[in-house]
């Protein structure tokens, strides 16, 4: 089974901390994307990477960067945290150009106060 | 850009009943995979089913099928036998099987309540 592993469920920072969601698959998979999801919003893209050190941005990129250096692992990070940025926040792979089929992460929960 | 809609922003079903959720999209592509997810309260998203427009014959997966109208632009979830654990949001989404590695277009998602 495909296992996609986000490192923290539930994290709370401060206002202005640099924070970094690590997200980890064992599947091999090329592409790799970065989600967030509020109430009544639904998901958002904020970034995706079709491959090793690529990076596109999504629907919603600003106050978000990311880091794939290596296939596995697709890091998102808020460099100056705001409040308006609490959220949850979901990793998702995939191989690329089969069926599109994506497998998500269990989540990370993130709350800047 | 295509675009996917869910109208039911919340829906709920008596436990052992039959549930219909909705959901219409938007493309001018011909060739395109459809799907729909469950997400748990507190877990993780999965995949329910999932359907090729190529394929006439709608997709089944034990209490989950779909009705798939390409024309209408339709794919609709039906869950028979209703369980409490079916109780989730559910979104729909779209993938253009010429577009490479873009992301999925999903829906905004239909929280479902299941009544014991």
């Amino acid at each position: 089974d495909v296992k996609v592993t986000q490192s923290s469920r539930y994290l709370v920072k401060r206002t202005g901390e640099k924070v970094f969601l690590e997200c980890v698959q064992d599947m091999d998979h090329e592409n790799m994307f970065w989600y967030r999801q509020d109430p009544g919003l639904g998901l958002r893209l904020i970034y995706f990477s079709y491959d090793v050190k690529m990076k596109e941005k999504g629907d919603i990129p600003e106050g978000y960067s990311v880091s794939r250096e290596k296939k596995e692992r697709f890091s998102l990070i808020l460099e100056s945290a705001s409040t308006n940025q609490t959220s949850m926040y979901l990793c998702a792979s995939r191989s690329a150009g089969v069926t599109g089929e994506l497998f998500f992460g269990e989540g990370s929960r993130l709350t800047v106060l | 850009a295509q675009t996917v809609t869910q109208s039911q922003p919340e829906m709920s079903v008596q436990e052992a009943e039959t549930v219909t959720l909705s959901c219409t999209y938007d493309t001018s592509e011909s060739d395109y995979y459809l799907f729909w997810y469950k997400q748990p309260p507190s877990r993780q998203m999965i995949l329910v089913i999932r359907q090729e427009a190529y394929k006439q014959q709608n997709a089944t997966e034990n209490r989950f099928s779909v009705n798939f109208q390409k024309a209408a632009k339709s794919f609709s979830l039906k869950i028979s036998d209703s369980q409490l654990g079916d109780a989730a949001m559910y979104f729909c989404a779209y993938y253009n099987r010429n577009s490479g590695n873009t992301p999925l277009v999903f829906g905004k998602g239909t929280r479902l309540s299941v009544i014991a």
